[in-house]
């Protein structure tokens, strides 16, 4: 079975300042790695996703992850953020092969401050 | 493309009665779609597995009786919420898999079901 951790709840942040946000995985077999945004009331928007070859993804709107499959992590980072990226960020994983079931870490609130 | 739309966006309904949801993939053909909640402040939980013209598979701990689940064409797959009780207010979000293959999931917009 596969588990996603996200640790950090909630992430303030000032603006035009980096961000990081984290999310570690666990899983036996091979996995496809993703992040989401979530803005209030709304419904998911693809970030990045990580399927094979280079571990550095970039993403929409100025975010890109690495993957680093010795420490089982895949950490969301921005280099200045803004007002606009305030949203819950949610990382998830699915098998490369199989039911192709998506699951879901807690969650992160960035919230960005000016 | 690939767009998935839900209907309706927001729905308050009296307890007791019931509700449903429309998924559907507007541009491709969805053999399988999947139907998450998601409580407040809390991470998408997956409540079942949708697969055009067969039954549902739900996840451990979902009343299949309760939330029933209909994928009638590969357009369109539709939760019901019945005998709704307030604890069933909830956001609830559904994906669409293009074809009978393929791991990427396109999500819907989500509804707001408020249970009075």
């Amino acid at each position: 079975a596969q588990s996603v951790t996200q640790l950090d709840s909630q992430v303030p942040v000032f603006e035009e300042a980096p961000v990081e946000l984290r999310c570690n995985y666990s899983s036996s077999v091979s996995v496809y790695l993703f992040w989401y945004v979530q803005y209030p009331n709304q419904g998911l928007q693809l970030l990045l996703k990580y399927l094979s070859g280079s571990t550095l993804v970039k993403g929409i709107n100025g975010f890109e992850a690495e993957f680093n499959k010795s420490q089982t992590s895949f950490h969301l980072r921005k280099p200045s953020v803004h007002i606009s990226d305030t949203a819950e960020y949610f990382c998830a994983v699915t098998t490369t092969s199989g039911t192709y079931k998506y699951i879901f870490g807690t969650g992160t609130r960035l919230k960005v401050l000016a | 493309g690939a767009v998935v739309s839900q209907h309706p966006s927001r729905v308050i309904c009296k307890s007791g009665t019931s509700v449903k949801i429309e998924c559907r993939s507007l541009d491709f053909q969805a053999t399988t779609m999947f139907w998450y909640r998601q409580f407040p402040k809390k991470s998408l939980m997956l409540m079942a597995t949708s697969n055009e013209g067969s039954k549902a598979t739900y996840e451990q701990g979902v009343e299949k009786d309760k939330f029933l689940i209909n994928h009638a064409s590969l357009t369109l797959s539709t939760l019901t919420v019945t005998s709704a009780h307030p604890e069933d207010s909830s956001f609830y979000i559904c994906s669409a898999r293009k074809g009978t293959s393929g791991y990427e999931q396109y999500f819907g917009p989500g509804t707001r079901l408020t249970v009075t």
